[in-house]
């Protein structure tokens, strides 16, 4: 089955820097890519997602990138603010056995200091 | 975007008896659903995809008999730990989509289940 392995585990930034989160993925045949944050005992809230058919996708101060062929994925927050500080989780998903089937990798804490 | 509510939040429970937990999608419906355990600090692990009007599928390691998985509408999974012990205590999570695979998976709020 599919693997994601996601780096850094933790990762503190200051206000106003970048904040940079990488995964891979093991299954060539995934083909959804998506990025949860997650707030302490809150539901996992989706950020960003991309699919195999695009290499890079921005929304505002995030952007996300995909190398297919090297099977991997990055998650890139400009001007971090206070309020990013949360538990980032990448996810992939091949399609397969109905619905939206997600592995999720094993999370980056982030923490964002004034 | 869609709304999957999730009920209870939180409940607390001696050992040995059973748990139900409720995924119900409120403006959509869901052929499919997951049900996800997360450990403190750790990330969500898939326990069992959730098939209307079929059996679950269970991942590798997911006992089937006490993790008992019904889905008998197309927008409601209920998800009931059975003879529970305290090392099901955890925070258990679903999730639905609208659409295909390549669409947003929407969570439920999660529930914390504390066995004692």
């Amino acid at each position: 089955g599919e693997n994601v392995e996601q780096h850094p585990s933790t990762l503190s930034v200051q206000e106003g820097d970048s904040a940079v989160i990488k995964c891979t993925y093991s299954d060539s045949a995934s083909n959804y890519f998506p990025w949860y944050k997650q707030e302490l005992g809150k539901r996992p809230q989706l950020i960003i997602d991309i699919r195999s058919n695009v290499g890079e996708k921005k929304d505002q101060r995030i952007a996300v990138t995909l190398n297919k062929t090297a099977k991997h994925f990055s998650l890139h927050i400009t001007e971090t603010q206070p309020e990013d500080s949360a538990v980032y989780f990448c996810a992939a998903s091949n399609g397969k056995g109905g619905g939206n089937k997600l592995t999720f990798g094993t999370g980056t804490q982030l923490k964002v200091e004034l | 975007g869609a709304v999957v509510s999730q009920h209870p939040s939180r409940v607390i429970c001696k050992s040995g008896t059973s748990v139900k937990i409720e995924c119900r999608s409120l403006d959509f419906q869901a052929t499919t659903m997951f049900w996800y355990r997360q450990f403190p600090k750790k990330s969500l692990m898939l326990m069992a995809t959730s098939n209307e009007g079929s059996k679950a599928t269970y991942e590798q390691g997911v006992e089937k008999d006490k993790f008992l998985i019904n889905h008998a509408s197309l927008t409601l999974s209920t998800l009931t730990v059975t003879s529970a012990h305290p090392e099901d205590s955890s925070f258990y999570i679903c999730s639905a989509t609208e659409g295909g695979a390549d669409t947003e998976a929407f969570f439920g709020q999660g529930t914390r289940l504390t066995v004692v």
